[in-house]
């Protein structure tokens, strides 16, 4: 069973530029969640797709959007960086109905993108 | 805002039982409590989680009081691997999952 996967690694955009980071769900998977997560802080939900759509969204600008596939895989992007995007971006996926309390989220490693 | 409070650090030695508490007083009855752990850099790693009844895997135990209201996580022996920020959280039905500070587990040689 393949876990959850996120490329590229590490990333370095300066400011104004924009960046796409990706995702792939774990086997079987069919539902994807975005995290943010600043030095020294816990993660902060960016918003999470199932069946290919936006399911639910946090406190972020619109210019944070992505995408899911058809194969559950998810791109996040962000538009017209600041210095502040700079974090540990976390990518989980989840197996049940959207929105059900117990389906667990198995993180990814994490992009770790740096804004100059 | 996250519904827990956990104590910003703790430490144990190697070998023993290291246990982790979480308070959660406004827990309502249909919401879950998970543990995740994030050893640094790396992405949170699932840990367990309940709703009522104790719980154990391989990882660990998930003790949780009668009136929901806290819980303790134990790695009955713990490792230097286990060095690691353990985050406790409540689940409600929504899709995310609400992250507090968690706390910085030492664990000494």
């Amino acid at each position: 069973e393949t876990g959850v996967t996120q490329s590229p690694t590490h990333l370095i955009k300066t400011r104004g530029q924009q960046v796409t980071l990706r995702c792939s769900s774990q086997s079987g998977h069919n539902t994807v969640s975005w995290y943010q997560q600043a030095l020294g802080q816990g993660p902060q939900f960016i918003f999470q797709y199932y069946r290919e759509e936006e399911n639910g969204r946090g406190n972020f600008p619109p210019r944070f959007s992505g995408l899911q596939f058809p194969n559950y895989s998810s791109e996040l992007n962000v538009n017209a960086l600041e210095l502040d995007d700079s974090a540990l971006y976390l990518c989980a996926s989840s197996s049940a109905l959207a929105g059900a309390s117990t389906d667990t989220q198995y993180f990814g490693p994490g992009t770790r993108l740096t804004v100059l | 805002d996250a519904k827990t409070t956990q104590p910003t650090s703790m430490d144990c030695a190697e070998g023993r039982a290291a246990n982790l508490p979480c308070n959660h007083s406004t827990i309502s009855g249909n919401e879950y409590v998970y543990w995740y752990r994030q050893i640094h850099s790396q992405g949170p790693q699932y840990i367990i989680h309940g709703l009522k009844n104790n719980e154990t895997n391989e990882m660990a135990s998930l003790i949780i009081t009668e009136d929901r209201k806290s819980s303790t996580l134990i790695l009955p022996h713990a490792t230097l691997r286990d060095t690691a920020v353990y985050y406790c959280i409540v689940r409600d039905s929504s899709y995310k999952l609400i992250f507090g500070s968690g706390t910085r587990l030492l664990v000494r040689p």
